[in-house]
């Protein structure tokens, strides 16, 4: 069946970077764009950024430039988001999420969702 | 920026309707989708495209979108349907925009 499993809890120091993987299966890898959304605390879902997985381009949303990079590698059908400068506000769970219609993502929904990561931000 | 505005809670009893609306700037003109999440899980998309539903969605949940608003419909309610609601669109300036989410209690 299609899954995205994701990696486990994460705690990091302030000002440190953290990396989590999302590894896909049931389906092909390459042909489906896969978003990263988090939530905090008893907080809302939020955007973070696009990548397609198969040339790897990215669009991410503006709250997050020049601190989020997201990666891929087709060998193992993963994709990686990897946030630096990480502060007290980072606190948050973590997804990756499929979209709904192979080859598009605009108006694309958020079909498969990992289980989510949750990331703590303390010193 | 593109906001998306859900009210904070709504309240029904077992067997009856609850209508979730998300308002957005002529939101009648974007394809609007919505997700369920109960507490400690991941979020599940319920309706996309306005209207459609993904398989082993039930019936009772439909959409509909017109003007500045679009709602969620949940007929014959059961206690399983108690979670946090979320809208969703794509703006072409604002990039993936969710609504504030609403809370579903039954009654």
């Amino acid at each position: 069946q299609v899954q995205l499993v994701q990696s486990g809890a994460e705690v990091k120091k302030p000002g440190a970077s953290v990396k989590v993987s999302c590894k896909a299966s049931g389906y092909t890898f390459t042909s489906y764009y896969m978003h990263w959304v988090r939530q905090a605390p008893g907080q809302g879902l939020e955007w973070m950024g696009i990548i397609n997985p198969s040339g790897g381009s990215t669009s991410y949303a503006q709250k997050f430039q020049g601190r989020v990079t997201m990666t891929r590698d087709t060998s193992t059908s993963t994709v990686y988001m990897e946030l630096s400068s990480l502060r007290s506000e980072d606190t948050a769970v973590y997804y990756c999420a499929r979209v709904l219609v192979a080859g598009d993502y605009a108006d694309n929904a958020f079909d498969i969702w990992g289980q989510g990561t949750m990331v703590t931000v303390s010193s | 920026s593109y906001v998306l505005t859900q009210p904070p809670s709504v309240s029904v009893a077992p067997g009856q309707t609850a209508r979730i609306t998300c308002g957005g700037n002529n939101i009648g003109s974007k394809s609007v989708h919505w997700y369920q999440q109960k507490p400690g899980q991941a979020p599940v998309l319920v309706v996309y495209d306005d209207s459609d539903r993904p398989s082993g969605i039930p019936e009772r949940f439909s959409g509909s979108n017109s003007g500045n608003t679009a709602t969620l419909t949940i007929s014959r309610v059961e206690a399983g349907d108690e979670a946090d609601y979320y809208c969703q669109v794509w703006d072409s300036s604002s990039d993936y925009v969710f609504g504030t989410g609403t809370k579903v209690t039954v009654l």
